[in-house]
């Protein structure tokens, strides 16, 4: 069973820097062919994936993000994380950690509980 | 840009009754597209991968069919415990969410 918890400050002040942290159990953010992702859902809305990092250390951002996201992995920690700089009040959302795994096609089979990040001054 | 249109937005329904809900894709990208169920407060989870393969622990209730720029999602008997939004998703140049459908009482 692989487990993926969300930390990280939950209230950010515009143009400051959102960082958040995923760690994983049961299952190593090194090894196998598994994409580990960030997901948002601003509050009312959808789901919408704004990047992840492959096992190999690969990131791939949301183009609508590119520039302010930076998806790196701490393979000593088991963990990856997320910093979005410049962010505005379009940047509250509640902030899933995912795997993405490819089966024939690419789709999330784990998720973590998800945390509410609010950017307030 | 693909783009991932669900419909209908709302679907009211009862227990016991068959729900069917769509995914029309703008463009074929792939035959394979994922579903999601999420209940208030909780994460998504992956209901169906690759059009009609149903995750583990996924009852059989749940099925999934399609191909092309249209999929369809399922729910042959509607439980209590189904009444949730519904996301498809797929991946092109990055991964996308339809919009989602909202199944109510």
């Amino acid at each position: 069973q692989v487990l993926l918890q969300e930390s990280g400050p939950g209230l950010v002040k515009p143009s400051q820097t959102l960082s958040l942290s995923c760690t994983v159990s049961g299952g190593s953010v090194s090894h196998g062919t598994y994409y580990w992702s960030w997901v948002r859902q601003r509050p009312g809305k959808g789901l919408e994936c704004i990047g992840y990092i492959s096992n190999s250390g690969t990131p791939s951002y949301n183009p609508s993000l590119r520039g302010r996201l930076t998806i790196s992995a701490d393979t000593t920690k088991n963990q990856f994380s997320l910093k979005l700089s410049s962010v505005t009040a379009a940047d509250t959302a509640v902030y899933y950690c995912a795997r993405g795994q490819l089966f024939g096609e690419f789709a999330f089979d784990y998720w973590g509980q998800g945390m509410l990040v609010t950017v307030s001054s | 840009e693909t783009v991932l249109t669900q419909s209908p937005a709302t679907l009211s329904l009862s227990p016991g009754e068959r729900a069917t809900l769509s995914c029309r894709a703008s463009q074929s990208i792939s035959n394979y597209l994922a579903w999601y169920q999420q209940k208030p407060g909780q994460a998504p989870r992956l209901l169906i991968y690759d059009t009609s393969n149903r995750a583990t622990g996924i009852p059989a209730r749940f099925s999934g069919s399609g191909s092309g720029t249209d999929f369809t999602l399922i729910i042959s008997s509607l439980e209590p415990e189904d009444f949730a939004v519904y996301y498809c998703q797929q991946r092109s140049d990055r991964v996308i969410f339809g919009q989602g459908t909202r199944l109510e009482i």
